[in-house]
C-alpha cells in the first residue's frame, strides 16, 4: 500500500531564502507525482505534475524532482516571498487505471517578511 | 471561465440527518473524486467516478453515498451512519484518470451541531 511521507510538517523562513520541500513515497510503482498549494479554508491548486517518465518539472521560482528509484521528491522555492505562505501537499497516482492519489500530510509554510 | 464549482461553502448539520454536497465541473473530465481533509491529515478518498452511471468506494466510504448521473455532475451525501462527519470536503475532476491532473473546487466544510 504506497504511504506518502512529507518531511518538515512546518517550516519557518525569512524572506528571500531559497527552501526545499520533502516527499516520499513508498511504491515506486507510481504514473505521477504533483504538488499542490492549499491556503487556509480553500481548496487546493495544482502546482506542478512530474509524469513518472520525467525528471523535473519548473514554473516560475518553482522546481519540482522526482527520483522514482529512492521514492523521492522534492519542491524548490527559489527566493521565497510571503506570499508564498500556505500548506504545500505532494501526492501520487497509482500506476493502475485508477486515478486515485495518496497525499502526503503537508507542510506548511511561513514566510516571514 | 472552466472550472469546479462546490456547494455550500459552509454546512451544518444536526443529528441523524443526511445532507447532500453539490459538485459541478464544466471542463469536459471524465474522472470525478470526492475527498475528505481533517484537521493536520492530508487528504482521504471516499469515493471516485471515472464515467458516467459508474463509480467506485474509495478507503472511507462508510456513511458516505454518491450518484453520477451527469457528467458535469457528482453531489455526495452524507448520511446519518457517518458517525464523525464534521470535516472539510473536497471534489476534484481530471481527464484521463487523473493522468494529466487535478482540478480542485473550493471546498464545503461540513460540521454537525
Amino acid at each position: 500500500k504506497q504511504e506518502v511521507t512529507q518531511i518538515p510538517a512546518a517550516l519557518s523562513v525569512p524572506e528571500g531564502e531559497n527552501l526545499v520541500l520533502n516527499c516520499s513515497f513508498t511504491d515506486s510503482a507510481i504514473y505521477n507525482l504533483q504538488w499542490f498549494r492549499q491556503d487556509p479554508g480553500k481548496g487546493l491548486t495544482s502546482l506542478l505534475l512530474i509524469q513518472s517518465s520525467q525528471r523535473e518539472q519548473t514554473s516560475g521560482r518553482l522546481n519540482a524532482s522526482l527520483d522514482k528509484s529512492s521514492g523521492r521528491s522534492t519542491l524548490y522555492i527559489a527566493a521565497s516571498q510571503p506570499g508564498d505562505s500556505a500548506t504545500y501537499l505532494c501526492a501520487s497516482s497509482s500506476s493502475s487505471n485508477t486515478g486515485k492519489l495518496i497525499f502526503g500530510q503537508g507542510t506548511t509554510l511561513q514566510v516571514k517578511p | 471561465d472552466g472550472g469546479i464549482t462546490q456547494s455550500p461553502k459552509y454546512l451544518f448539520r444536526k443529528e441523524g440527518q443526511n445532507v447532500t454536497l453539490s459538485c459541478e465541473q464544466n471542463l469536459n473530465h471524465d474522472a470525478m473524486y470526492w475527498y475528505r481533509q481533517d484537521p493536520g491529515q492530508g487528504l482521504r478518498l471516499i469515493y471516485y467516478s471515472q464515467i458516467v452511471n459508474d463509480f467506485q468506494k474509495g478507503d472511507i466510504a462508510e456513511g458516505y453515498s454518491v450518484s453520477r448521473e451527469k457528467k458535469e455532475s457528482f453531489p455526495l451525501t452524507v448520511t446519518s451512519a457517518q458517525k464523525n462527519p464534521t470535516a472539510f470536503y473536497l471534489c476534484a475532476s481530471s481527464l484521463g484518470r487523473g493522468h494529466y491532473g487535478y482540478t480542485f473546487g473550493s471546498g464545503t466544510r461540513l460540521t454537525v451541531v
